[in-house]
């Protein structure tokens, strides 16, 4: 599976939207872009992936470039909550499903 | 109606005993994993089981044996414990090997050896 970079840490506003920056400029056409986060003391939860086209859901936004070298997960109005270590990961579909954590990035949502 | 259920919370245990961490999930899902996270916080996959058959064994020790009764249960077992094995397990569920399902992990077992 491809590596991914992303900074070790961002603060970000309680009511403003959060960008969270990925690098992963080895993708390959077949792997999925895939985002989850890990709020203290809790399991990873999952927010959203994406191959190709931007996604959305309920919990955030997914923008993947042309080029599929980077992504940006948003979240549109981040709250207190939304503090968590956020994984950015690339994994191909098919057989023996492995997601790969990176160190992710901190994002400290201040009041 | 928690979706995956590991048991217990907490494990304090010495050196050189045999502990079990049982796993459970409610959503009809496939596939079944065992991630440990170490104190820098990096989660590895340790184990991946779908429908009950053994497809992921990452570099483990053979200490650590998992056990899938049933498609809805995953428990791991770890022989002699060493101080090393200090960390968080967690267990997580997808829908299938070949799919792209998302995880859905457990709150993991914080496992102390001293």
């Amino acid at each position: 599976d491809a590596k991914t970079t992303q900074p070790p840490s961002m603060d970000c506003a309680e009511g403003r939207a959060a960008n969270l920056p990925c690098n992963h400029s080895t993708i390959s056409g077949n792997e999925y872009v895939y985002w989850y986060r890990q709020i203290h003391s809790q399991g990873p939860q999952y927010i959203i992936h994406g191959l190709k086209n931007n996604e959305t859901n309920e919990m955030a936004s997914l923008i993947i470039t042309e080029d599929r070298k980077s992504s940006t997960l948003i979240l549109p109005h981040a709250t207190l909550r939304d503090t968590a270590v956020y994984y950015c990961i690339v994994r191909s579909g098919g057989s023996n499903y492995k997601l790969t954590f990176g160190k992710g990035t901190l994002l400290t949502v201040n009041p | 109606d928690t979706a995956v259920s590991q048991t217990p919370k907490y494990l304090v245990t010495q050196m050189g005993n045999d502990k079990s961490i049982k796993c459970e999930q409610n959503l009809g899902h496939d596939t079944m994993y065992w991630y440990k996270q170490d104190s820098k916080k990096f989660l590895k996959i340790m184990f991946s089981y779908n429908n009950k058959e053994l497809i992921i064994n990452e570099t483990v020790p053979n200490r650590f044996s998992p056990k899938s009764p049933d498609k809805a249960h995953l428990n791991l077992h770890i022989n002699s414990l060493e101080l090393g094995d200090s960390a968080v397990y967690f267990c997580a569920s997808s829908k299938g090997d070949s799919s792209n399902s998302p995880l859905h992990f457990g709150n993991g077992t914080r496992l102390t050896v001293t």
